[in-house]
């Protein structure tokens, strides 16, 4: 199976700082079927990016995901205090579908 | 706004069968090009692909957990459910309902529900 890396595990930053964070693949993903999740306490998790790069609807503009292959990353322009919780990445071009443990994004 | 709410035991002892159900509301379970999915989250541990189903029967399941897991789709109440046999404390997790979309198996979930609690012990 597809083994997903995400790095870091978790991150200490402050409102209206740039984070990037990482999905590496253990193989190609085919077509890039890689997702972005958010998941903040007691809630469903939320989809952010598709196929890499492809924003869902309603997700605001400063959340960007790029990478191809076997790299991915996701990147928040500008820390919103609404967007500190959980993200992770999921493959889900072959069966079957993993996930990445998860970076965990915390107020400093 | 679709929404999905599993139910079923938070208990359930070795060896039996866990039993879950997802609702869905606001949209239908016989549309397509959609899949209905399981995922669950072991306690400290990573997600689990558990597998999904096509309201037309068609199903994917994750290898290693194929032998133990049966999905089914209820049109007419509009829920699909998962039923787990022989179970053991390793499949003590969070249980996540999703809502995925393609006209594959390799489908996007765009629809997670918030999760229930199964705790196998005797």
């Amino acid at each position: 199976e597809n083994v997903l890396t995400q790095s870091p595990g978790a991150l200490s930053l402050s409102p209206g700082e740039r984070v990037t964070l990482s999905c590496r693949a253990s193989q190609s993903v085919w077509s890039n079927y890689l997702a972005w999740y958010q998941q903040k306490p007691g809630q469903a998790p939320r989809l952010l990016i598709s196929g890499a790069s492809n924003r869902a609807t309603g997700i605001p503009d400063r959340f960007s995901g790029s990478g191809s292959g076997t790299d991915f990353t996701l990147t928040i322009s500008r820390l919103e205090p609404e967007d500190f919780a959980v993200y992770f990445c999921q493959q889900y071009g072959s069966s079957p579908y993993t996930f990445g443990q998860g970076t965990r994004l915390e107020i400093k | 706004q679709l929404q999905l709410q599993e139910s079923g035991p938070g208990l359930v002892k070795p060896s039996e069968t866990l039993s879950l159900i997802c609702a869905v509301s606001g949209g239908s379970v016989s549309g397509s090009p959609y899949w209905w999915g399981w995922v669950r989250r072991p306690p400290g541990k990573g997600l689990e692909w558990i597998g999904i189903i096509h309201y037309t029967g068609d199903t994917y399941y994750n290898p290693s957990l194929k032998s133990r897991v049966t999905m089914s789709v209820d049109t007419s109440r509009n829920q699909f459910s998962l039923k787990l046999s022989s179970v053991t404390a390793a499949d003590t997790s969070v249980y996540y309902c999703t809502k995925a979309v393609g006209v594959t198996a390799s489908s996007l979930i765009d629809y997670w529900g918030r999760g229930t609690l199964v705790t196998v012990s005797s």
